[in-house]
């Protein structure tokens, strides 16, 4: 059983597009994040939501908006499409971060590589 | 602010020697400390974490890690290379309030020579 998953695992698509990526838990976590890991491998965080509440929000364009139908599920729609937009999209959820017994460990899916052509 | 440090963009070692990655941190409060593997075209799998209690942590493939508050830091260590260790190493860290957001080290590519 696939803890988190996202699809599409690969995305290319041309410039000014819309487009958006899944991601899915069944661990039962209260807490969801995208990050993004550029060409370096160097992963930042841009949004998290807790109970579908948005409670991080990095600075990010508004192009990309977050949207949790649930709280097993966090979607990542980016509007526009632009060339630096190209990386690998990370899913990631933990456990409620309120808890005190909780340390926040949080499980990544595989991945979302975005391709902007 | 909090913000991590990893030393060494890649590290090259033969099978059967010592693996150490080194991890420096910066936070204002205590922190949760992780090291997370990432192997070619997936995603990120939990090695192991510091979360206050034992200051020397094992994780799985017998990695294991040593939180020092003096000097600041989380090296990773193995005591013998194995080939299938050959991958990217971030480690990173989190605070302990509501947002546990993880900020991470730019990573450490490890090699590993037959």
């Amino acid at each position: 059983d696939t803890a988190v998953s996202q699809t599409p695992k690969y995305l290319v698509t041309q410039m000014g597009n819309d487009k958006s990526i899944k991601c899915e838990q069944n661990l039962g976590h209260d807490t969801m994040y995208w990050y993004k890991q550029d060409s370096k491998k160097f992963l930042k965080i841009m949004f998290s939501y807790n109970n579908k509440e948005l409670i991080i929000n990095e600075t990010v364009p508004n192009r990309f908006s977050p949207k949790s139908p649930d709280k097993a599920h966090l979607n990542l729609h980016i509007n526009s499409l632009e060339l630096g937009d190209s990386a690998v999209y990370f899913c990631a959820s933990s456990q409620d971060a309120g808890l005190a017994q909780q340390t926040g460990t949080q499980y990544f899916g595989p991945g979302t590589r975005l391709t902007v052509l | 602010a909090q913000s991590v440090t990893q030393l060494g963009s890649h590290v090259s070692v033969s099978e059967g020697a010592l693996v150490l990655l080194r991890c420096n941190y910066s936070s204002s409060v205590p922190p949760y400390l992780f090291w997370y593997v990432q192997y070619p075209n997936q995603g990120l799998q939990l090695l192991l974490k510091y979360t206050s209690a034992a200051t020397l942590v094992k994780g799985i493939n017998d990695f294991e890690a040593e939180f020092k508050k003096s000097e600041t830091s989380f090296h990773l260590t193995k005591p013998s290379a194995h080939m299938s260790d050959a991958a990217e190493y971030f480690c990173a860290v989190s605070r302990r309030d509501s947002s546990y957001k993880l900020i991470f080290g730019s990573g450490t590519r490890l090699l590993v020579r037959p």
